[in-house]
């Protein structure tokens, strides 16, 4: 069972556009995390959100935490080549415990 | 400021070998973790150290999965007789218990490839 379901899977999008990513749970959760993963490689920590309703921007990135602290989404602005990855969001039931992972969203910004 | 590391990056095996991962965790970091993750899926939970006791495994680490941090530092994740369907990226992330949230920090993987 996903418990956190990620949309689009897939997205291809020319430099300059604006998208954003989402990921949905009927479950609630202490915390959210998003990462973006290159291939063969880890996946790296952008930012973590805590308090339900809470926005956080990182540069280009926009990422907020439903109120219910159920969902969460990340908007990025002016999209250039070097955001193409693999961008994942993660849920923490219970501070310490093990993350739950969305599938993921492939972006693929075209120059 | 070293991150989390883990060795060997990749590795080929036989079906019906053993191998074995280490994970070297952030050096303040008490917490250790052990994912899987199979191409176009997220990372999947296997099992997570506080120190050096193992505090949750999940039901996908089957009996042929073990996984030890005997000093509380480093930790190996070791497969017997692998099979096909083993082959994945194995993920190690750590991160420190009495922070108010809890940030998971990865290291680069681990390719297995069993052939």
């Amino acid at each position: 069972t996903q418990l956190l379901e990620q949309s689009p899977q897939f997205l291809s999008i020319q430099e300059g556009e604006n998208l954003t990513v989402y990921c949905n749970s009927s479950s609630v959760f202490s915390s959210l995390q998003w990462y973006r993963q290159e291939p063969g490689e880890g996946p790296v920590l952008l930012v973590t959100v805590v308090t339900g309703g809470e926005v956080k921007k990182l540069k280009r990135l926009t990422f907020q935490f439903g109120d219910a602290r159920k969902d969460s989404s990340l908007h990025i602005t002016a999209a250039q080549p070097g955001d193409t990855g693999l961008y994942l969001c993660a849920g923490e039931r219970t501070s310490g415990s093990r993350l739950t992972f969305g599938e993921g969203t492939q972006l693929t910004v075209n120059p | 400021d070293t991150g989390v590391s883990q060795d060997p990056r990749h590795k080929i095996t036989k079906r019906g070998q053993n191998v074995t991962f280490r994970c070297d965790p952030i050096s303040e970091h008490n917490r250790l973790y052990w994912y899987r993750q199979t191409l176009g899926q997220g990372p999947e939970f296997l099992t997570y150290f506080q120190n050096e006791a193992q505090l949750e495994k999940s039901r996908l680490l089957s009996d042929r999965f073990s996984a030890e941090r005997p000093k509380g530092s480093f930790s190996t994740l070791e497969i017997q007789r692998t099979e096909q369907g083993d082959s994945a990226m194995y993920l190690c992330a750590s991160s420190f218990r009495d922070r108010a949230y809890n940030e998971q920090f990865f290291g680069p993987g681990t390719r297995l490839t069993v052939l």
